[in-house]
Formats: structure tokens, sequence, C-alpha cells
């Protein structure tokens, strides 16, 4: 079975450090891989996605980046972070983009102080 | 740009009531999807909707899909306290299949 892997679960970082999350899946391969986050109260938004080793869509202009340079690897990561970049970070999965639910990860709790 | 919408964001029910969650996006999609988030915790997959017309039903929650409306909806059956949580819904893009965009998301608290 297909299992998703998220880490830290909670980082309290202060502005201006960088950051890197790290999200790994089991079980599959070619997966569609998924960053999204999410503030206090608030809906999902989709920061990046990616369809292939070294792919990487963009959808929010902002200081985070992320990297694919494993097939089931994918890492989100910030050279200077923001007081803004507080929020709960998940990353998500699905085999294909057809006819299929993604799978989150447990997410990460990140407060930038 | 497709948006997806969801109304209520919150919503306080009686436990026994029946209610409904709206979701509607803008631009055409065939294939829309519900999760449930507990508070502080990930979103587990609730329904997977792939044509119009489509209905499924898990315990006391039915979920359906109009594409023409481009509406989903999602029905509550004599709630219980346990259904409380947030629900999401989320579209796929038909002009980039890869993209997943999620609702505004619904809250809710079902109280004795």
């Amino acid at each position: 079975s297909q299992t998703i892997h998220q880490w830290p679960a909670t980082l309290v970082q202060p502005v201006g450090s960088p950051l890197s999350l790290e999200c790994t899946v089991e079980g599959t391969s070619n997966p569609n891989l998924y960053w999204y986050r999410q503030a206090a109260g608030r809906g999902l938004q989709l920061l990046f996605y990616s369809v292939g080793i070294g792919q990487i869509s963009s959808e929010v202009p902002q200081n985070l980046s992320a990297s694919r340079p494993q097939d089931r690897q994918f890492i989100l990561s910030s050279k200077k972070l923001l007081l803004s970049d507080s929020g709960f970070y998940l990353c998500a999965w699905r085999q294909d983009s057809l006819n299929t639910e993604a799978f989150f990860g447990q997410g990460t709790r990140l407060t930038v102080v | 740009e497709l948006k997806v919408e969801q109304n209520p964001l919150f919503l306080s029910m009686q436990e026994g009531k029946n209610y409904t969650i709206y979701c509607n996006y803008s631009t055409t999609s065939d294939r829309l999807y519900w999760y449930r988030q507990d508070p502080g915790k990930s979103l587990e997959s609730l329904f997977v909707l792939l044509s119009n017309g489509a209905v499924k039903q898990e315990g006391r929650l039915m979920a359906s899909l109009d594409t023409k409306a481009r509406l989903s909806t999602l029905h509550i059956t004599a709630a219980v306290h346990d259904l409380s949580a947030t629900y999401f819904c989320a579209v796929d893009d038909r002009y980039n299949t890869d993209k997943l965009i999620f609702g505004t998301g619904t809250r809710l608290q079902v109280f004795p």
C-alpha cells in the first residue's frame, strides 16, 4: 500500500532563517506531488505541484521554492522566512491527474517568530 | 482561473438536524472531491465524484455533482457530534488537470 511521510510535524523558526520541509511517498511510482499551505482557520492554497522529477509548477510567487530531486521526494524550501510564512503545510500525492483523489501527509505546523 | 467557493463558511447545527453544504466552481470540470479535516489534523478523503449526476453516500453524508450547474452538494442527515469538522471540496482544473484546487472550507459544529 502507498504511504506518505512528511516531516517535521512542528517547527518554530526565527524570521530570516532558512526552511526545508520534506515529503516522501512510498509504494508507488511517478506520482503527482503537491504542496499546500493553510493559514489559521483558512482554506488550502496550492503552492507548488510536480508531475515528474525536476518538473515544478509554481502557483504563488513568494519566497518559497520547491524541488523534486527524486521520483517520490518533494521538498519545500525558503532561504529567508517571513512572519507571513507561518501556517500549516501539507504535502499530497496522487497517482495521476485522472480520476483519482489526492492523499495527504500529516502536515507541518510552521511558526515563524 | 479556476475558483472554488463553498457556503456556508461556518455551520452550527443541532444533533438530529439535516443540512446541505454547497460547493460552486467557476470553470468546467467533471471531477470533484470532498475531504474532511479534524482540528489540527490533515485531510481525509471522503468522496470522489467523476461524472455529471454522480452520487455517493457514506453513513450520514451524501455527496452529489451537477457539472452543468458547476455545483456539488454535501448533504448531512441527522447530524451527530462526530461529524464536527471542516469539510472541503476540491476540483480538477479542466485546462490543467494536474492542478487540484480546494474550496474555502465549511466548518461544521454539531451540538446536542
